[in-house]
């Protein structure tokens, strides 16, 4: 069974420019995260959705963060524009819909804002 | 609010030492408590997980005991192998919810 996939896998960039990020889930997953992990630090959830509709966004800079899972599958998450301290890994993972369902994590896209 | 507190990195051990990594639990709510690894290069793995109080996970020689009265989910292995070396990442979720709350992570390095 193939795992979770994202691209790409390293990405650098100017302060104020813009960048996304893209993950596949494991197929037949309704559910897909997306995590900011900042170095030192554990990660973080940013957005949850279950198929395309969003769970909680709640620790989303909504005001230069967005994501979307337009068709229930794949997603892109997109920092415009990025700032110094959105130098992270981001991380996507999915699973079935239940609480009790374990997380897959993909291998996680490292960002650094220059 | 609901986290995870884990003892401080990096741990360095050498081969066939005994293992404890310390995590210490805020939660509103009765978690489940899990233990993922990191290894060079790839993606978070689940390593073990508890659901209750008093249950034990255990996995690839790995333990962790969910202690209520402590609050607590300490990690421990009776001989590491230097194949252990990774970062090790505390986490909980709230009964009911799917969202993961991590602790900081601990490096362990294992020497020859």
């Amino acid at each position: 069974e193939a795992g979770v996939a994202q691209s790409p896998r390293y990405k650098i960039i100017e302060k104020r420019q813009s960048v996304a990020f893209w993950c596949n889930p494991i197929s037949g997953h309704a559910t897909l995260y997306w995590y900011q992990q900042i170095l030192g630090q554990g990660p973080k959830l940013l957005i949850q959705f279950q198929n395309n509709g969003v769970v909680d966004d709640s620790q989303l800079p909504k005001d230069r963060f967005s994501a979307e899972r337009l068709k229930g599958v794949d997603s892109t998450l997109k920092i415009q524009p990025a700032k110094l301290e959105d130098s992270a890994v981001y991380l996507c993972a999915s699973s079935p819909w239940s609480p009790a369902a374990e997380q897959f994590f993909g291998p996680g896209t490292r960002l650094t804002v220059l | 609010g609901n986290s995870v507190t884990q003892m401080e990195g990096p741990v360095t051990l050498s081969e066939e030492a005994f293992l404890t990594i310390n995590c210490t639990y805020t939660a509103t709510g009765y978690p489940s408590l899990f233990w993922y690894v990191q290894y060079p290069g790839e993606g978070l793995q689940l390593l073990l997980k508890a659901t209750k109080a008093d249950d034990k996970g255990s996995n690839k020689g790995f333990e962790a005991t969910y202690r209520k009265e402590t609050t607590s989910f300490h990690l421990e292995k009776g001989s590491v192998q230097v194949s252990d070396s990774a970062v090790y990442f505390c986490a909980l979720k709230i009964q009911g919810a799917q969202k993961l709350v991590f602790g900081q992570g601990t490096r362990l390095t294992i020497n020859p």
